[in-house]
């Protein structure tokens, strides 16, 4: 069975706190990604991994920066935490092959910042 | 910039209703495409996707969708709804700017479906 597991499903950070959000993925994919999801607006990308190392932005990629030191890790850093940023947060990972784009979830972290 | 359209953001049926969620995205190329599931408390599911081939997919707890090329659209149906369904439904598209199997995600539907 596939999974995506995520280290925290709910986190409360005060403003200007550090805050680091894990992923891990058990199903050797090569792409890793970190959205947000809010309501009435879905998911947005933040940011995405194609490789160890490699990231590219998404398209709210500011406040946020990450993290891909192993294949099946992929972290999401706030640097400095605000009230905007509470969110609900969801990881996912899928294959390099373009013919499955399937992309398989976590259960998501609910930030709440302060 | 593409996008994906959800026109309902809030779906209230009775169980036995038909449903029909409407799903529009802007790019004219080749596309793939997915529905997804959130059930309450739950992580996003595959319901069903289409990359090529027979235009009416078949996914999970009998939903369809049916791709029409003409209208850019990928609606998802259900002759019959269950208080089961009650769920947050998300179309997307993979996303043609790229490489790396980006997913561009609709607004979201919410269905209640009541006893």
């Amino acid at each position: 069975d596939v999974k995506v597991t995520q280290s925290s499903r709910y986190l409360v950070k005060r403003t200007g706190e550090k805050v680091f959000l894990e992923c891990v993925q058990d199903m050797d994919h090569e792409n890793m990604f970190w959205y947000r999801q809010d309501p009435g607006l879905g998911l947005r990308l933040i940011y995405f991994s194609y490789d160890v190392k490699m990231k590219e932005k998404g398209d709210i990629p500011e406040g946020y920066s990450v993290s891909r030191e192993k294949k099946e890790r992929f972290s999401l850093i706030l640097e400095s935490a605000s009230t905007n940023q509470t969110s609900m947060y969801l990881c996912a990972s899928n294959d390099r092959d373009r013919s499955n784009n399937e992309q398989f979830f976590g259960p998501g972290t609910r930030l709440t910042v302060l | 910039a593409q996008s994906v359209s959800q026109h309902n953001h809030h779906v209230i049926l009775s169980e036995a209703a038909s449903l029909e969620l409407g799903c529009n995205y802007s790019y004219g190329g080749t596309v793939n495409l997915f529905w997804y599931v959130q059930y309450p408390g739950q992580h996003l599911q595959l319901l069903l996707k289409y990359f090529s081939g027979d235009p009416l997919v078949k996914g999970i707890k009998g939903f369809e969708a049916e791709f029409i090329k003409s209208k850019f659209s990928f609606n998802l149906r259900k002759p019959s709804v269950q208080w089961s369904d009650t769920a947050e439904y998300f179309c997307a598209v993979k996303s043609p700017s790229g490489g790396y199997n980006k997913l561009i995600f609709g607004a979201g539907t919410r269905l209640a479906v009541h006893p």
